[in-house]
C-alpha cells in the first residue's frame, strides 16, 4: 500500500520568507501526487496536483511543488510567505491501481510570523 | 455549483444516542468518500462509494459505524451508539470515477460526543 510522509509537523517562517513543506511518498510506479490546504474550521482544497505532465506543478496562492522520481518526493515550495498562507498542508497520493482513493500525510501546521 | 453540502456543521449529543451525519456531494461526481479527523490519528478514510455501492469500508472503526448511499446526491453516516472517542471533524468529499481526479471537501461536521 501507498505511503506518504510529512517531514516535520509544525513550520514556522517569517512572513516574506521561504516556504518549504517537504513530502515523501512510498511508490515503484509513479502516482498522483496532491497538495491540500486546510484553513481553521473549513475543509480541504486542492493546491496543486501532479499527474505525470510537467514535473513543475504550480498551484494557487502562489505555490508550486516539483515532482522528483529519483527521490520520490514532492515538496511544496512558495517563495515568499504570506500572513494568510498559515493553515495546515497535506500531502496526498493515489493508492495504486488506478484507484481514487487518495492516502493522506499526517499534515504540516505552518505558521507565519510577522 | 455549491460545492460538497454536510449537515449538521455541528452536533453535540451524549454518549448512547444515535448520530446521523449527511452529505450531498457535487452534482455529477460518482465517487464519494467519508473521513474522520482527530488530532491523535489525522484525516483517516472510513468508507467510500462507487456510484452509491461502498467499495472499501476497512477504515469503519467497527460495527456502531454504518453509512449509506440511497441515491447519487445523498449519503448518511450513522454512529448507534455513539461514544466520546467518536468526537471528531466528520468530512465528505467527492470526485469523479478516475484515478487522479481531485476530491472536493465538504465543510466537516463537527461532533462532540459527552
Amino acid at each position: 500500500a501507498q505511503s506518504v510522509t510529512q517531514l516535520g509537523s509544525h513550520v514556522s517562517v517569517s512572513e516574506g520568507a521561504l516556504v518549504l513543506l517537504r513530502c515523501n511518498y512510498s511508490s515503484s510506479v509513479p502516482p498522483y501526487l496532491f497538495w491540500y490546504v486546510q484553513y481553521p474550521n473549513q475543509g480541504l482544497q486542492l493546491l496543486l496536483k501532479y499527474t505525470s505532465a510537467a514535473t513543475l506543478v504550480k498551484g494557487i496562492n502562489g505555490f508550486e511543488a516539483e515532482f522528483k522520481k529519483s527521490e520520490t518526493s514532492f515538496h511544496l515550495t512558495k517563495p515568499s510567505a504570506h500572513m494568510s498562507d498559515a493553515a495546515e498542508y497535506f500531502c496526498a497520493v493515489s493508492e495504486q491501481g488506478g484507484s481514487e482513493k487518495l492516502v493522506f500525510g499526517k499534515g504540516t501546521k505552518l505558521t507565519v510570523n510577522p | 455549483d455549491a460545492g460538497v453540502i454536510q449537515s449538521p456543521r455541528h452536533e453535540v449529543t451524549e454518549m448512547g444516542q444515535e448520530v446521523t451525519l449527511r452529505c450531498k456531494p457535487i452534482s455529477g461526481h460518482n465517487s464519494l468518500f467519508w473521513y474522520r479527523q482527530t488530532m491523535m490519528r489525522g484525516l483517516e478514510l472510513l468508507i467510500y462509494f462507487n456510484n452509491n455501492v461502498p467499495i472499501d469500508d476497512s477504515g469503519m472503526p467497527e460495527d456502531r459505524f454504518s453509512a449509506k448511499m440511497p441515491n447519487a446526491s445523498f449519503s448518511t453516516l450513522k454512529i448507534q451508539p455513539s461514544e466520546p472517542r467518536d468526537s471528531a471533524v466528520y468530512f465528505c468529499a467527492s470526485s469523479l470515477r478516475l484515478a487522479g481526479e481531485t476530491q472536493y471537501f465538504g465543510p466537516g461536521t463537527r461532533l462532540l460526543v459527552l
